[in-house]
């Protein structure tokens, strides 16, 4: 089995109100990771957790903050979003970071900041 | 640093015809190279990957690639088009993280 599963499948959020992302697998995987991908454009690497810690940040702004409760679970918490953050929020997982590894990716939230 | 880049952003083509997607990387190391599909509304699937060995990648829905390296090319083709390959192709390079191409629009024509 090789399912990422992430809810909601929609979001729609006001620019003051506070919401979250979940992903999850069950694969066994160390290394999880979220992008945002803009319409017509390339998945974007925003955070990367290997072994439950934070490895990679690519200067994400503040109002983006990745939680990893354990090896299984990703959040992704949202707060003061400004309209340019609609997107769609890819997560994915591998067995381990970097190299050789192959990422398997959920369906995705699709987001709007209004 | 490492990188893909996609020639064409949107390749048509007829049912029953080849399919040509064109990946060309850039690389100091021996390239970890993937292709993905994205339907419309839809998540990444992987289509195929490239680690060491075999250059010619047989992948899943009868697409493969082939590394050449010294074009430094991993184009992904299709002997005969499907209504159902319709959708976005991305080309991607990894080292300790992976990066995408721009990514390709296959249509296919009835």
């Amino acid at each position: 089995d090789t399912e990422v599963t992430q809810t909601p499948k929609h979001l729609v959020m006001g620019m003051t109100n506070k919401k979250s992302l979940k992903c999850e697998q069950h694969m066994g995987h160390r290394a999880m990771y979220w992008y945002k991908q803009k319409a017509k454009k390339p998945p974007e690497l925003m955070f990367v957790y290997s072994y439950e810690k934070l490895s990679i940040n690519e200067s994400v702004p503040s109002r983006f903050s990745p939680e990893c409760p354990n090896s299984s679970l990703l959040n992704l918490h949202l707060h003061a979003l400004q309209p340019e953050d609609s997107a769609l929020y890819l997560c994915a997982s591998s067995e381990r970071s970097g190299g050789t590894e192959t990422q398997y990716f959920g369906p995705g939230t699709r987001l709007l900041v209004l | 640093a490492q990188s893909v880049t996609q020639l064409g952003s949107h390749v048509s083509v007829s049912e029953g015809a080849l399919v040509l997607l064109r990946c060309n990387y850039s690389s100091s190391v021996p390239p970890y190279l993937f292709w993905y599909v994205q339907y419309p509304n839809q998540g990444l699937q992987l289509l195929l990957k490239y680690t060491t060995g075999a250059t010619l990648v047989k992948g899943i829905n009868g697409f493969e690639a082939e590394f050449k390296k010294s074009e430094t090319s991993f184009h992904l083709t299709k002997p005969s088009a499907h209504m159902s390959d319709a959708a976005e192709y991305f080309c991607a390079v990894s080292f300790n993280d992976m990066r995408f191409g721009a990514g390709t629009r296959l249509t296919v024509k009835p």
